[in-house]
């Protein structure tokens, strides 16, 4: 089974508007932690946000959100008042803690594409 | 603070050839973690190392190696390329200690495997 489930191979948005990217995962750790992260056709991954599995508070980074419903299983990445420069493709990945374990499982991933 | 640099940015090479890619990870980072990304599989977890060990492996065959120099530094090497090789190789780095650090990702480099 996929650890991490990104639904949405790509998505439109309108610039200055919401866009919420879908990410779902499966752990049996109680100990984990989510990321996203941007990629530019260019090729870097950017860090845009990180959420604790013990982080009772959703986390936010400027414009960008994640709406962590642990019981769900899901953490979407919200992106407010789109920008141009926001077009790229966009993963969702996780970390088990398992004390030394530095392995980030990313999902497929989700393009996004904002229009004028 | 510098970010991840790798080098080369571009590679080609033919089957049978080997390779090495080289990470400097960002200043104070002790822990370097590299990827492989493919349109077919997606991001993999190839390794990471830690004050010159490695900690964690994932499935690779042993054709995928790497290490870590005093200073950081990792390169990792792939030897017997095959056409399936070509991807973008992502290093990234953290400061390795423990918690739930986040991994600073660099520019990558792209292998063309002819």
């Amino acid at each position: 089974a996929q650890k991490i489930t990104q639904t949405q191979p790509g998505m439109f948005v309108q610039e200055k508007e919401a866009v919420t990217l879908d990410c779902t995962y499966d752990t049996s750790d109680q100990s984990y932690g989510l990321f996203w992260y941007k990629q530019p056709s260019s090729g870097e991954m950017i860090f845009l946000i990180y959420q604790g599995s013990y982080d009772e508070q959703n986390a936010t980074e400027g414009r960008y959100s994640l709406n962590f419903q642990k019981a769900r299983k899901s953490a979407n990445l919200v992106i407010s008042a789109s920008q141009l420069g926001d077009s790229a493709m966009y993963f969702c990945a996780m970390r088990e803690w398992g004390g030394s374990n530095y392995k980030l499982t990313f999902g497929k991933g989700t393009l996004l594409t904002v229009n004028p | 603070k510098a970010g991840v640099t790798q080098t080369p940015r571009y590679l080609i090479k033919t089957r049978g050839q080997q390779v090495t890619l080289s990470c400097s990870p960002i200043s104070g980072h002790r822990s370097v973690s590299w990827y492989q990304q493919t349109p077919g599989q997606g991001l993999q977890f190839l390794f990471e190392y830690f004050s010159e060990t490695q900690r964690n492996k994932g499935n690779f065959p042993g054709r995928f190696s790497g290490r870590q120099f005093s200073n950081s530094r990792s390169e990792m090497n792939v030897s017997t390329l095959e056409l399936g090789d070509s991807a973008l190789y992502l290093c990234a780095s953290s400061a390795g200690t423990g918690g739930m650090e986040t991994q600073y990702f660099g520019p990558g480099t792209r292998l063309l495997v002819l």
